[in-house]
């Protein structure tokens, strides 16, 4: 079974700060890569994801993330952070299994502080 | 993207009652629908995989005669919390897609059992 490991559980950082949330996945197969976004007292909301291809995605609001399959990584960055970017992140990883649904493995997440 | 809605968003209910949660997709036919369980500061947990018109497919440690799936449509899933007891309350989301799409989420329902 897959796990997925979040390394900040609280980040605290002062607006226009660059960011940098690690992730860390344990499978042995293919996976498809996510991190998710959960603004306070909202539904959780896609940021990015990797399937295949390019290994540095880039998603909404200005984040990116690069997967590095030889450190089992998929870190999310955004250079210039807002107070608008506080929220709890996930990480997140699926196998690929080739166009069949299977369910995600989330990572605990990060809660994310932004000071004005 | 899918957009899916739950209901109820909250529910509090006593000890032994059994609560029936929806989750609808509104602009997607779904075949497989997915429902997690979060804890208060933790992370989700996948509980099972509804499959349209079969057997849902449960993770390890959940009990499939406790949390009852049904998936009677393509844009339907119900989970029903049977015998509810204090210990089940959690916040409970659906998510539709999978299958080399992202993952959709429903708003979640907030469960409190007194």
């Amino acid at each position: 079974a897959q796990s997925v490991s979040q390394h900040n559980h609280h980040v605290i950082l002062s607006e226009a700060a660059s960011l940098e949330l690690g992730c860390n996945y344990s499978y042995g197969g293919t996976v498809n890569l996510f991190w998710y976004v959960q603004y306070p007292g909202q539904h959780l909301q896609l940021l990015l994801k990797y399937f295949s291809g390019d290994p540095l995605v880039k998603g909404i609001k200005g984040f990116e993330a690069e997967f590095i399959k030889s450190k089992f990584s998929f870190n999310l960055r955004k250079p210039s952070v807002q107070w608008s970017d506080t929220a709890e992140y996930f990480c997140a990883v699926t196998p690929d299994s080739g166009g069949g649904a299977d369910g995600l493995t989330f990572g605990k997440g990060t809660h994310l502080i932004i000071q004005p | 993207g899918a957009v899916v809605s739950q209901h109820p968003s909250w529910v509090i209910c006593k000890s032994g009652t059994s609560v029936k949660i929806e989750c609808r997709s509104l602009d997607f036919q779904a075949t497989t629908m997915f429902w997690y369980r979060q804890f208060p500061k933790q992370s989700l947990m996948l509980m099972a995989t509804s499959n349209e018109g079969s057997k849902a497919t449960y993770e390890q440690g959940v009990e499939k005669d406790k949390f009852l799936i049904n998936h009677a449509s393509l844009t339907l899933s119900t989970l029903t919390v049977t015998s509810a007891h204090p210990e089940d309350s959690s916040f409970y989301i659906c998510s539709v897609g999978g299958g080399g799409q992202p993952q959709h989420f429903g708003d979640g329902t907030r469960l409190s059992i007194l």
